[in-house]
Order: structure tokens, then sequence, then C-alpha cells
């Protein structure tokens, strides 16, 4: 079974700052997927990553896939209270299940 | 993208008896799946439910436990059967849309007393 390790796990920034969270494997992604989740709501897709190298952009986010596969990064520019929530790694595999890492709590203090 | 509807989105429960969550999708999907999670923790997967057949569990969930039911491609639910106080956690289903990735209902938030 693939195991995703996601670091760290909690973060509390202010406002303004900026933030890396990672996520890396034991072995080759097929495809990753970042979703972010906020209390009483289910998580939400933020992007898929498919091909090594790849950089995804979403507004203040920043999106890598290694190279290799085996690791893949979530970069905030400028948090704001709203980006303050759970940020989960996922990877599909072949299966079609989706397998999850431990997540990253992220609070954003004004 | 698709729509899921769970309900109940929260419960409280007595040790010993049982719950069902019900998870209802705006369009047919091959597959459902259920995942458990606790509060500000990740997602850990129980079971795929595959519509005619029996679901597929995940190791350290068992189908007495968690016995699920598809009747449809639409439609789906999760029982916590003979619960204890261990059983409080978040339940969730999800869907793979292809063109969109996987949806999430909003959770049955579960506290067993």
């Amino acid at each position: 079974t693939q195991l995703l390790e996601q670091s760290p796990q909690f973060l509390s920034i202010q406002e303004g700052e900026n933030l890396t969270v990672y996520c890396n494997s034991s072995s080759v992604f097929s495809s990753l997927q970042w979703y972010r989740q906020e209390p009483g709501e289910g998580p939400v897709l933020l992007v898929t990553v498919v091909t090594g190298g790849e950089v995804k952009k979403l507004k203040r986010l920043t999106f890598q896939f290694g190279d290799a596969r085996k690791d893949s990064s979530l970069h905030i520019t400028a948090a704001q209270t709203g980006d303050t929530g759970l940020y989960l790694c996922a990877e599909s595999g072949n299966t079609g299940k989706l397998i999850f890492g431990q997540g990253t709590t992220l609070q954003v203090k004004p | 993208s698709a729509v899921i509807s769970q309900k109940p989105s929260r419960d409280i429960c007595q040790r010993g008896t049982s719950l069902t969550i019900q998870c209802q999708v705006d369009s047919q999907v091959t597959m459902m799946f259920w995942y458990r999670q606790q509060p500000g923790q990740s997602l850990t997967l129980i079971a795929t439910a595959n519509q005619g057949s029996e679901a597929t569990y995940e190791s350290g969930f068992v189908i007495d436990k968690f016995p699920i039911s598809r009747p449809n491609l639409t439609f789906s639910t999760l029982t916590v059967s003979n619960m204890s106080p261990e059983d409080s956690s978040i339940y969730l289903c999800s869907v793979e849309v292809r063109s969109d990735g996987y949806t999430f209902g909003s959770g049955t938030r579960l506290t067993v007393v």
C-alpha cells in the first residue's frame, strides 16, 4: 500500500506570510491530487498533477510535482485568513480508490 | 461536477445501537466510497461500494460492523452497527467523476454516548 507522508502536520502563521506543504511517497505516484477541507464540509479538489516536473498555479497557490513523481508541494503566497483549513494530498492509483496523506492543518491569523 | 446529498449531517446515538447514513448522487456512478475521519485528521477509506456486488472493505473494517448497501447507481448507505464511543467520528461518502476528480458529501458527524 502506498504511504503518503505529509508535512508539516500543523502550521500557524500570520496573514501575509508564505508557506509550503509537502507530500512524499515511498513509491511513484500515478497522479496526485490536492484537496482543501473546511469544518463541516467534505474535501474539495484543488488540483490534479500527473506529469513529473509539472507546475500548476491556482491564484496564490502553486503546486509542484517532483520530476520522479514521488513528491509534491503546495506553496501559498501571502496567505489570507480564508486559506485556513485542512490541506490533504491524495493518490488514486489504478484501483480508483483515493488514499490520503495525514493532512496539514493550516491556521492563518489576522 | 457531481453533487452528493448526505444525511444525516450529525447524530448523537446510544452505545449498542446502529445508525444508517445515506448518500444520494445526482448522476450515475460506478463506484461510491465511504470514509471515516477523526476531527482535524485525515480520511481513512472504509470500503468501496459497487452496484450489483458486495462492497470491498479495507483492512481493519468488516462487513458485520459496517454493512453497506448499493441498490442503484445513484444511492448508497453505510450502517455503523452496535456502536461504541470509539465509533464517534465523521463519516463521508465520495464518488469519482472522471472529468472533475472526486466529490465528497458534507459528512455525518457521529457522537456515540
